[in-house]
């Protein structure tokens, strides 16, 4: 069945510090990756997608992901965080009309 | 571009009555719409799929008879909550696919229904 992993549910790092989001993804074929952000309350912030080409994706805020076929992983990294990522992230992957999310990871960030 | 907004953005309701949430793309056209439930601190669940004139795919375990949802035009798609209960207390957020580009999904805002 096709699945979306995050193993982390939360995670607290410190302001300025550098982060990784980890994602895994089970599908057939390669599906489309997503990164979405969302703070409490509100709806979804596309951060950034990976359709193909170059496996680096640069996004909004800072972010960018790495996606990586041999460990069917699209994790997202942050180098220096701020008080205001604080928030929920969701991994999602797209497979024709189907798009499922990750479990989410929830971010801390300590001052 | 390519925003999709809900409405309402809350709703409170007493216990079996029904409530409608719509959701429209206002700037390109949506073939496909897709309904999504977030519980609190949960993730998102799809619960069906609609296409524009024609009745819409569920999700195993989501109830048609009681989450009724209508894609009357490529602009707008509806989720009636029939006969609602408390459990259906939740964060309702719709999506729209832009036609002829299936890579592409974009989300609305969301809405938060309470059943009292």
């Amino acid at each position: 069945a096709q699945s979306v992993t995050q193993p982390d549910i939360h995670i607290t790092v410190s302001e300025g510090a550098s982060l990784e989001l980890r994602c895994n993804y089970s599908y057939g074929a390669t599906p489309y990756l997503f990164w979405y952000v969302q703070s409490p309350g509100q709806g979804l912030q596309l951060l950034l997608k990976y359709f193909s080409g170059d496996t680096l994706v640069q996004g909004i805020k800072g972010f960018e992901a790495e996606f990586k076929r041999s460990q069917s992983s699209f994790n997202l990294r942050k180098p220096s965080v701020h008080w205001s990522d604080a928030a929920e992230y969701f991994c999602a992957a797209k497979n024709n009309n189907d798009m499922r999310f990750g479990a989410g990871t929830r971010l801390t960030v300590k001052p | 571009g390519a925003v999709v907004s809900q409405h309402p953005s809350r709703v409170i309701c007493k216990s079996g009555t029904s409530v409608k949430i719509e959701c429209r793309s206002l700037d390109f056209q949506a073939t496909t719409m897709f309904w999504y439930r977030q519980f609190p601190k949960q993730s998102l669940m799809l619960m069906a799929t609609s296409n524009e004139g024609s009745k819409a795919t569920y999700e195993q375990g989501v109830e048609k008879d009681k989450f009724l949802i209508n894609h009357a035009s490529l602009t707008l798609s509806t989720l009636t909550v029939t006969s609602a209960h408390p459990e259906d207390s939740s964060f309702y957020i719709c999506s729209a696919g832009l036609a002829g580009v299936p890579s592409e999904q974009y989300f609305g805002p969301g809405t938060r229904l309470t059943v009292t």
